[in-house]
C-alpha cells in the first residue's frame, strides 16, 4: 500500500518547454516534502522541498506545488534543460518518534528532448 | 560532489557468504541511513542511526545486521542473503534525525544474490 505515488513512470518533453511532474499521497500526517533526482549510477540529489505550511516553493527553474486539500505536489522545471533528464522521486517526511522518516514515491523518468 | 562514499560499488556473492558494506560521510552530520531500492519499487528505508544509536529498524531480516562505530561511518554486514536480497543498496546522511532536513545519499552499492 503505497503513501506516496508517482503515477507516471516516463514524461517526454521538448527542451524550452515546462515539464512538470506529479505525486499524489494518502497521508495527510506528511508534514515536509521532497524532490530528488537521480542520474544513472548515481545516487539520488536532493532538488528542492516545501513545507505543508507552504504551497509554493521556487528555486530558480524549478517550482513546487503543494495542494494539501487534494494530497497533491508537483515539480515544475521551466525550461527544460536536456541536461534536466533523470529520474525524479517525489518523497514525504514523517515524524515517527522523533526520528523523521522519508516515503519515496517509484519515480518518474524524464527525458528532456534536444 | 558526493560528501557521502559507498564501497564497494557493485558486489555478486553466493547466498552462503558473508560480505560488508560500507558506508562514510564527510558532511559532518549526526544522522545516517539504510535504504534498499528493488526494480520498479520505492526506496524502502531500513535502519536509522543518531549519533551512532540505532533508532528505527523497519522490519527488516537479521540477515541484515547494521553497524554504526561513528557517526561518520555506517556498515550493513550480510551473510546467507537470498535471491530477493539482489538490490540497489543507498546510504544516506542528515544533520538530524529529528529535524526535517533534506538527506544527502551515496551512489549506492549494487548487489547482486547468485
Amino acid at each position: 500500500d503505497q503513501q506516496v505515488k508517482q503515477n507516471s513512470p516516463s514524461l517526454s518533453v521538448q527542451e524550452g518547454r515546462i515539464s512538470i511532474l506529479n505525486c499524489d499521497y494518502t497521508n495527510s500526517m506528511f508534514d515536509y516534502f521532497l524532490w530528488y533526482k537521480k542520474y544513472p549510477a548515481e545516487g539520488p540529489t536532493f532538488l528542492i522541498s516545501i513545507s505543508s505550511i507552504k504551497d509554493k516553493n521556487e528555486d530558480g527553474r524549478f517550482t513546487v506545488f503543494l495542494n494539501k486539500s487534494a494530497k497533491h505536489l508537483s515539480l515544475h522545471i521551466v525550461p527544460s534543460q536536456p541536461g534536466d533528464s533523470a529520474v525524479y522521486f517525489c518523497a514525504a517526511s514523517v515524524d515517527t518518534s522523533g526520528t523523521y522518516k522519508y516515503i519515496f514515491g517509484t519515480g518518474t523518468r524524464l527525458k528532456v528532448l534536444a | 560532489e558526493t560528501g557521502v562514499t559507498q564501497t564497494p560499488r557493485h558486489l555478486v556473492m553466493g547466498m552462503t557468504n558473508k560480505k560488508s558494506l560500507k558506508c562514510e560521510q564527510h558532511l559532518g552530520h549526526n544522522a545516517m541511513y539504510w535504504y534498499k531500492q528493488s526494480a520498479k519499487k520505492p526506496l524502502e528505508l531500513m535502519f536509522v542511526y543518531s549519533l551512532e544509536e540505532r533508532v528505527e529498524n523497519n522490519s527488516v531480516p537479521s540477515r541484515f545486521s547494521p553497524e554504526c562505530p561513528n557517526s561518520s561511518h555506517l556498515f550493513l554486514h550480510l551473510h546467507t542473503l537470498q535471491p530477493e536480497d539482489s538490490a540497489l543498496y543507498l546510504c544516506a546522511s542528515s544533520p538530524q534525525a529529528g529535524l526535517n532536513q533534506p538527506q544527502h545519499f551515496g551512489d549506492g552499492t549494487r548487489l547482486s544474490i547468485l
